[in-house]
């Protein structure tokens, strides 16, 4: 089993559409989590960081579920400039050396208009 | 700038060569990460320094590639004998520890021919 799961998509979506994804992960000691969007050809960048009372920043909601080991993002009013890779990503969760993160392959997502 | 820096950004060099990549993070990061992408694929972890901690190696795919990280700041990625399925874009992320959120370089495009 992978340590982070995702749907790879592509997900296609009209603008103006609300779109969620879902990730799993299998490390039950994990601490942090976090959502990471990557553009064509370029290097991700931090979208936001999920936190155990869910939070959200605009139209972005972020939900982690531990009990079942699950991350969410929530994308509400879909623009075309959503359109990007989403990658769920998790820290290792053992201190030191191994407490590194680590990167579901991602979802794409493709706003159409 | 103040976000993490990446040079050469672009190598394109011979098959059997010696390349060497380097990484400058961002001033106090204690966190330091390389990663791999081919491209359409997701991301490929190859390495992570934390601080004083002995290095996490376990994602380095042969004997040929190897990292260092010199008085805990900058880092150089070195494969030797390149081979063309080396080709890819290689990633350095640093963050302030392990269980915060990473900043990406904008990446090391390598051509092996």
């Amino acid at each position: 089993r992978k340590e982070v799961e995702q749907d790879p998509g592509p997900f296609n979506v009209p603008e103006g559409a609300t779109v969620a994804f879902n990730c799993t992960y299998s490390n039950s000691a994990s601490q942090s989590f976090f959502w990471y969007r990557q553009d064509c050809r370029k290097e991700p960048k931090l979208l936001m960081s999920v936190y155990s009372s869910g939070n959200e920043d605009g139209r972005f909601t972020a939900q982690l579920n531990r009990a079942s080991q699950y991350i969410s993002l929530l994308i509400r009013d879909s623009k075309l400039s959503d359109s990007a890779t989403y990658l769920c990503v998790v820290n290792g969760g053992a201190g030191g050396a191994t407490n590194k993160l680590i990167f579901g392959t991602g979802t794409l997502l493709a706003v159409q208009p | 700038g103040a976000g993490v820096s990446q040079s050469p950004s672009n190598k394109v060099t011979e098959k059997g060569k010696d390349v060497e990549l380097r990484c400058d993070p961002i001033s106090g990061h204690t966190a330091l990460y390389w990663y791999r992408q081919s491209l359409g694929q997701g991301l490929e972890f190859l390495i992570y320094f934390q601080g004083n901690s002995a290095p996490d190696k376990s994602g380095l795919p042969s004997d040929r590639f190897s990292a260092e990280r010199t008085g805990g700041s900058v880092s150089t990625l070195t494969i030797q004998r390149t081979q063309q399925e080396d080709s890819a874009v290689y990633l350095c992320a640093s963050s302030l520890a392990g269980s915060a959120g990473g900043f990406f370089g904008p990446g090391t495009r390598l051509t092996v021919l």
